[in-house]
């Protein structure tokens, strides 16, 4: 079945600075890639997603890149800022569901 | 204008005895999920209805049930809760339309609790 690695388990970073979380994942049939920010006891939220015939999607200051040879992707966050502190999720899907990576916890220190 | 909402945000029950968590949805969509989320950990997905169609994953207790009565309602049932089911149980829902694959819209949690 599906696995999805992400790395790293926690990322701290200075107010402003670049913020980067990469996933592996291993069945090659799929074909949807979405990240998810959770806040502390709230629920999943979308904050962008890619298809497999993309290779890079940009979103005000948030990017993932797709290389599907490598099996790898990732999520750039730009000029970051502190309600940019939450636990983020990859996940990858092929037909109706999809698996989630182990999460990373981001923290934006002022 | 909640979409996905979840009823009860906090579930107490005692040990063993039977509980049913509920989820409805404003979004018409076809497929509705039931994750589990312990904390700091990712969701998993126990399983999944895509119309009236139940999808379980193989690693699913038998303790969980669900039922799908119409397109916009899906329960929990947890037959026995045991100490170690006390987590977060998030609903969610998509519009599976042929092959196309889309976002999954999360309700805002139960969070059960086990004494």
């Amino acid at each position: 079945g599906e696995n999805v690695e992400q790395h790293p388990s926690t990322l701290s970073v200075q107010e402003g600075d670049s913020a980067v979380i990469k996933c592996t994942y291993s069945d090659s049939a799929s074909n949807y890639f979405p990240w998810y920010k959770q806040e502390l006891g709230k629920r999943p939220q979308l904050i962008i997603d890619i298809r497999s015939n993309v290779g890079e999607k940009k979103d005000q200051r948030i990017a993932v890149t797709l290389n599907k040879t490598a099996k790898h992707f990732s999520l750039h966050i730009t000029e970051t800022q502190p309600e940019d502190s939450a636990v983020y999720f990859c996940a990858a899907g092929g037909t109706y569901k999809y698996i989630f990576g182990t999460g990373t916890r981001l923290k934006v220190l002022a | 204008d909640a979409m996905v909402i979840q009823n009860p945000r906090y579930q107490v029950t005692q040990f063993g005895k039977p509980v049913t968590l509920s989820c409805s949805q404003t979004l018409n969509h076809n497929v509705m999920y039931w994750y589990q989320q312990k904390s700091s950990q990712a969701p998993k997905l126990l399983f999944h209805y895509y119309d009236k169609d139940f999808n379980n994953e193989a690693d699913t207790p038998d303790n969980f049930q669900s039922r799908r009565p119409n397109t916009s309602f899906c329960f929990l049932d947890i037959r026995s809760p045991g100490l170690g089911d006390a987590a977060m149980y998030l609903c969610a829902t998509s519009r599976r339309s042929g092959g196309s694959y889309n976002e999954q819209f999360f309700g805002p949690g139960t969070r059960l609790t086990v004494l």
